[in-house]
């Protein structure tokens, strides 16, 4: 059974950086194929695709956000990490991390993250 | 990239089919067939309903069912019941940036 949760701050301030923990189990992210991505809701609106890492450490990041978005694996610890730099009250989200082979089969919770002075 | 392109709203009575659209370019839902559609009730983690434009992931009911035609994909719900009443949003892989994309979403309401 695949589970993904995320962790990290529920509470930034503008400019600082976000860090957030996606710690899954059920898969491995050293298997051919397999992916884990981050995907943003905020509140009232649609889902904002963000960034996405597979198991060979390839990335990807949503264009407008790359300068402030990385992503890394840590394949001993079953965990994937987003930073996200100078934060904005325009962040505040609920952030989702998932799993993915063709599509983003299993999600975790999601974690609200508010941006508030 | 830009947003895919849904209907704000979709309705339909129980028992009755509904289809939502989901347009994007040649970019994106035209040029790949990765398309999926996720389904999510208010306050709840979207659920993967369809991939790859047709594929139903097991558990999914066979009420649930995705084609695509040009740059246009769709997602019909069969005989609705009262459950399937959520928002619903599409994705397309879009390989001109190697990037992913989602839709703005769709609030079905069962009458």
């Amino acid at each position: 059974q695949i589970t993904l949760k995320e962790s990290g701050p529920t509470l930034v301030k503008p400019t600082q950086t976000l860090t957030l923990t996606c710690t899954f189990s059920g898969f491995s992210l050293s298997t051919s194929g397999v992916s884990v991505g981050w995907i943003r809701q905020p509140p009232g609106k649609a889902l904002e695709w963000l960034a996405l890492i597979y198991w060979d450490d390839g990335k990807r990041y949503r264009p407008s956000l790359k300068s402030r978005l990385t992503i890394t694996k840590d394949t001993s610890k079953n965990q994937v990490v987003l930073t996200m730099t100078n934060m904005d009250p325009v962040d505040t989200a609920t952030y989702y991390c998932a799993h993915r082979l063709s599509a983003y089969d299993i999600w975790g919770q999601g974690t609200m993250v508010t941006v508030s002075s | 990239q830009s947003a895919l392109t849904q209907p704000p709203s979709a309705s339909g009575s129980p028992g009755q089919s509904v289809t939502i659209s989901c347009t994007g370019t040649s970019s994106d839902v035209g040029g790949y067939n990765y398309v999926s559609w996720y389904q999510q009730h208010p306050g709840k983690a979207p659920k993967l309903m369809i991939y790859e434009v047709s594929k139903r992931p097991s558990g999914v009911p066979d009420r649930f069912s995705g084609s695509k035609s040009g740059n246009t994909a769709s997602l019909t719900v069969s005989g609705l019941q009262a459950e399937d009443e959520s928002d619903y949003y599409c994705s397309s892989y879009a390989g001109s940036n190697n990037v992913e994309v989602f839709g703005g979403g769709t609030k079905l309401t069962v009458l």
